[in-house]
């Protein structure tokens, strides 16, 4: 299999700053996604990693260990608008082609 | 410019019934992906298209499951007849590129939620 694990649920406060981890199978892998995805929405792209290394976008950074087949979203200057479930994905290579494989999700809720 | 559209956004039927789910995806992506979501899960792939070509299904129930891509365009997916377990939500997703070929970003629809009673 190709699990990929990340905590069910945080909770942190508004203006704070949280880590939410995702380990995963390294065989095969290409690259891992951060998706974030509001109750009831489609899962929205937040980031890539590629490489080893810390890739930042705003408020938003993501990092990546390939050897260690770990990653984090770091989310910065939290608000309540930050609720939302965040997906760890992974694409591996394989048979042919490239198949993302989602985690399943950890539910982020921003406190005042 | 526009993202991959979906409709309906909600369908509830009985089960036995049929159903049917319609994705247009973001305009010159070749590659189109049918999702199926529970609950506090993750996204799990039910089909892979590149262009008109199903090259993933095997994910796809198909007793009771189709699919297709006639133009290489947009897409439906079909359930007959729908069972109690079949509730969840459906989503479709799009790439630009061949997944044979390239990784590239997904990007998703809002979803169908089905519910069957």
């Amino acid at each position: 299999g190709q699990n990929i694990d990340q905590p069910t649920e945080m909770t942190a406060t508004e203006g704070a700053i949280v880590q939410i981890n995702c380990t995963y199978q390294t065989s095969g892998f290409n690259r891992l996604f951060w998706y974030q995805q509001h109750a009831g929405e489609a899962p929205t792209f937040l980031s890539y990693n590629v490489l080893d290394g810390l890739e930042e976008k705003g408020r938003f950074s993501s990092f990546l260990s390939r050897s260690k087949g770990y990653s984090y979203l770091l989310l910065k200057e939290l608000q309540m608008k930050d609720s939302a479930s965040y997906l760890c994905a992974v694409i591996y290579s394989g048979a042919g082609s490239y198949q993302l494989t989602f985690g399943k999700g950890t539910k982020l809720s921003v406190i005042p | 410019e526009a993202g991959v559209v979906q409709s309906p956004r909600y369908k509830i039927i009985e089960k036995k019934q049929p159903v049917a789910f319609w994705c247009n995806p973001i305009s010159g992506h070749n590659t189109l992906y049918w999702y199926l979501q529970n609950l506090g899960q993750g996204p799990e792939l039910l089909i892979r298209y590149e262009n008109e070509e199903a090259v993933d299904d095997s994910q796809l129930p198909k007793d009771r499951f189709s699919a297709e891509r006639l133009k290489g365009v947009d897409s439906t997916l079909k359930i007959q007849p729908a069972e109690l377990g079949d509730s969840a939500v459906y989503l479709c997703a799009s790439s630009l590129g061949f997944s044979n070929r390239v990784a590239d970003t997904q990007y998703f629809g809002p979803g169908t939620r089905l519910t069957v009673l």
